[in-house]
């Protein structure tokens, strides 16, 4: 059982690039998530699943977007990179009745 | 949409007392509080949880208790030690979807 894998662990891209960080979760949770994290802002929500063909918005989703094409991955599509997105990005899953486990996290820098 | 304020920001206390940190929400919808704690350079890590039907829940050293009427709830520590120094973070959400974290919560064990 490897959990929750997001890829790549650092990424530096430049301003209006665009990229994909990856997560596949191998313990068939219905439930993911992706957040964001900021130095003394927390963990904020981008975009959530509640199943394979549903997604919605959270906290944060502006310049992202996400797609559940299968139970397993939940890709995050930054459209064209900003400054102010740079942050550690963490992928969760879980079962509908909680228990959130989360990835190792993606450092991503925009410069 | 759920807002969750967690108090303090920052938290010191002796090896051996007890620790406390205080959460509040504004939905009362919500249904699902979990807590994690976060070691520098980690994953969080899921510690304890709780759902509305419950008021107090203990895991050891740690408990978390509930208080539906005035939409807070908060981590106990007891008997800390060296290795619970880490950052902690509340969570709320209905169902377990659309988590919703705090802002966080370091706190310093000293020797």
């Amino acid at each position: 059982n490897a959990g929750v894998t997001q890829t790549p662990k650092f990424q530096v891209l430049k301003t209006g690039q665009s990229m994909t960080l990856q997560c596949a979760q191998d313990m068939n949770h219905e439930y993911m998530s992706w957040y964001r994290q900021d130095p003394g802002m927390g963990l904020r929500l981008i975009h959530y699943s509640v199943g394979a063909g549903i997604t919605d918005q959270g906290e944060v989703p502006n310049g992202y977007n996400v797609s559940r094409s299968t139970t397993e991955d939940f890709p995050l599509r930054l459209l064209s990179a900003a400054p102010s997105q740079t942050s550690v990005y963490f992928c969760a899953s879980s079962y509908s009745w909680g228990g959130y486990t989360f990835g190792s996290g993606t450092r991503l820098t925009v410069v | 949409g759920e807002n969750v304020e967690q108090h303090p920001s920052t938290l010191s206390v002796q090896e051996g007392d007890s620790a406390v940190i205080k959460c509040t929400y504004s939905d009362s919808a919500s249904n699902y509080f979990p807590w994690y704690k976060q070691e520098l350079g980690k994953r969080p890590q899921l510690i304890i949880d709780i759902r509305s039907n419950v008021g107090e829940k203990k895991d050891q050293r740690i408990a978390v208790t509930l208080n539906k009427t005035a939409k807070h709830f908060s981590l106990h520590i007891t008997e800390t030690q060296p290795e619970d120094s880490a950052v902690y973070f509340c969570a709320a959400s209905k169902g377990a979807q659309k988590l919703v974290f705090g802002q966080g919560t370091r706190l310093t064990i000293n020797p």
